[in-house]
């Protein structure tokens, strides 16, 4: 069956880097673009990037230009999302997406805390 | 980008009454619209894809309709399990988006 399996929660001082992976299973990952989406604590749903795993090219919400960098490792079956210059306002759960399968999937989410 | 409207903001009713979530989008997505239910501190869940399919394991008094522009999630009889903030998303196209979510509490 399929399943995103995403990495474990993470606690980053402002100014540096996470970067969080999602490792599919139970379909041809480089078949389906995957998206990635963040929920801030008490808000709502935001749609961060896409990434076609085949072939490798992104698209990043304006927002996230230059902090946001999505990428593929075919051999694993693993996509990651790398956000830099973390804010406090980064504190965020993070999820991967694949809404063409049918049904969509979703990761488990992976809480992303920026604290000094 | 697709704007997503839900209304109404929020839903105040009783258990075994009758919910009607409304989704409302700027530009037609087809079908290609799901509804999700969320829990405090838990992920999002799906209900609905395909704007009338319900997803695996949701109990059938939950129904999608609509299409084009309009689209309607119903809950038939309102369990306690139900009450919770349900939000729209379109994937007709990049970006996916959000409508801001409709809270179902209890009355």
């Amino acid at each position: 069956q399929v399943q995103l399996v995403q990495s474990g929660a993470e606690v980053k001082k402002p100014g540096a880097s996470v970067k969080v992976s999602c490792k599919a299973s139970g379909y041809t990952l480089t078949s389906y673009h995957m998206h990635w989406v963040r929920q801030a604590p008490g808000q709502g749903l935001e749609w961060m990037g896409i990434i076609n795993p085949s072939g490798g090219g992104t698209s990043y919400a304006q927002k996230f230009q230059g902090r946001v960098t999505m990428t593929t490792d075919t051999s694993t079956s693993t996509v990651y999302m790398e956000l830099s210059s973390l804010r406090s306002e980064d504190t965020a759960v993070y999820y991967c997406a694949v809404v063409r399968l049918v049904p969509p999937y979703w990761g488990q989410g992976t809480l992303v805390t920026v604290s000094s | 980008d697709i704007v997503l409207t839900q209304s109404p903001g929020t839903l105040s009713l009783s258990p075994g009454e009758r919910a009607t979530l409304s989704c409302r989008a700027s530009q037609t997505v087809s079908s290609d619209l799901a509804w999700y239910q969320q829990k405090p501190g838990q992920a999002p869940r799906l209900l609905i894809y395909g704007a009338s399919s319900r997803a695996t394991g949701i109990p059938d008094r939950f129904s999608g309709s609509g299409s084009g522009t309009d689209f309607t999630l119903t809950i038939s009889r309102l369990e306690p399990e139900d009450f919770a903030v349900y939000y729209c998303q379109q994937y007709a196209s990049s970006p996916l988006t959000f409508g801001g979510g409709t809270k179902v509490d209890i009355k």
